[in-house]
């Protein structure tokens, strides 16, 4: 069966520094999709950064980029210049070939002033 | 354009009560998602619809839990009768197709009961 696994429920880091997430899955399946989604507390789930397997360049949106290891199956987001806005639970999930989206357990991120 | 709508925001019931939520996906989506989350975890899904037909309802609870996608447009996830293990957040979530798209989430619903 294929996993995700987020080994981090909890990270804090002090605002404007940088600060990676991890993120591990595993699959037998060689062209996949990878996300990362935030979840704002009571506030709604939205995409942070996707990544196709098949692309070996590491996909970069402002200030969140994701470090993409396919051999290792890994697949972490750092996020750079932390903002107080960036405070939330943050969750790694895979596309699989029947489409169904499998989630990690959640990173919850503390933004420390 | 306006996202993925979803109402009540908010139910409290009793158990053995029954609950209905409603979801709006973004227009032209055609696949809906429901998702449960539970405090702490993931979400799981419920249902997937490609249209107004079920393309994946493996894990969802069919002795107390339906859905159905009125026209291919909006969808209403019914409990009934509901169970203390049912108090979670309700995540409906659409994309423009299947395969690659990437979903877009309504608020939820949370859902509590007592």
């Amino acid at each position: 069966a294929q996993t995700v696994t987020q080994s981090q429920p909890e990270m804090s880091v002090q605002e404007a520094e940088t600060v990676t997430l991890s993120c591990t899955y595993d699959t037998s399946e060689s062209d996949y999709y990878l996300f990362w989604y935030k979840q704002p507390p009571s506030r709604q789930m939205i995409l942070v950064i996707r990544q196709e397997a098949y692309k070996q360049q590491n996909a970069t949106e402002n200030r969140f980029s994701v470090n993409f290891q396919k051999a290792a199956k890994s697949f972490s987001l750092k996020i750079s210049d932390s903002q107080l806005g960036d405070a939330a639970m943050y969750f790694c999930a895979f596309k699989d070939s029947n489409y169904q989206l499998i989630w990690g357990a959640g990173t919850k991120l503390i933004i420390k002033p | 354009e306006a996202g993925v709508a979803q109402s009540p925001r908010y139910k409290i019931i009793e158990k053995r009560q029954s609950v209905a939520f409603w979801c709006n996906p973004i227009s032209g989506h055609a696949t809906l998602y429901w998702y449960q989350q539970i405090l702490g975890q993931g979400p799981k899904l419920l249902i997937q619809f490609q249209n107004n037909g079920v393309v994946d309802d493996s894990q969802l609870p069919k002795d107390r839990f339906s859905a159905e996608r009125l026209k291919g447009v909006d969808s209403t996830l019914k409990i009934q009768p509901a169970k203390l293990e049912d108090s979670a957040v309700y995540l409906c979530a659409s994309s423009l197709v299947v395969d690659t798209d990437t979903q877009y989430f309504g608020p939820g619903t949370r859902l509590t009961v007592l």
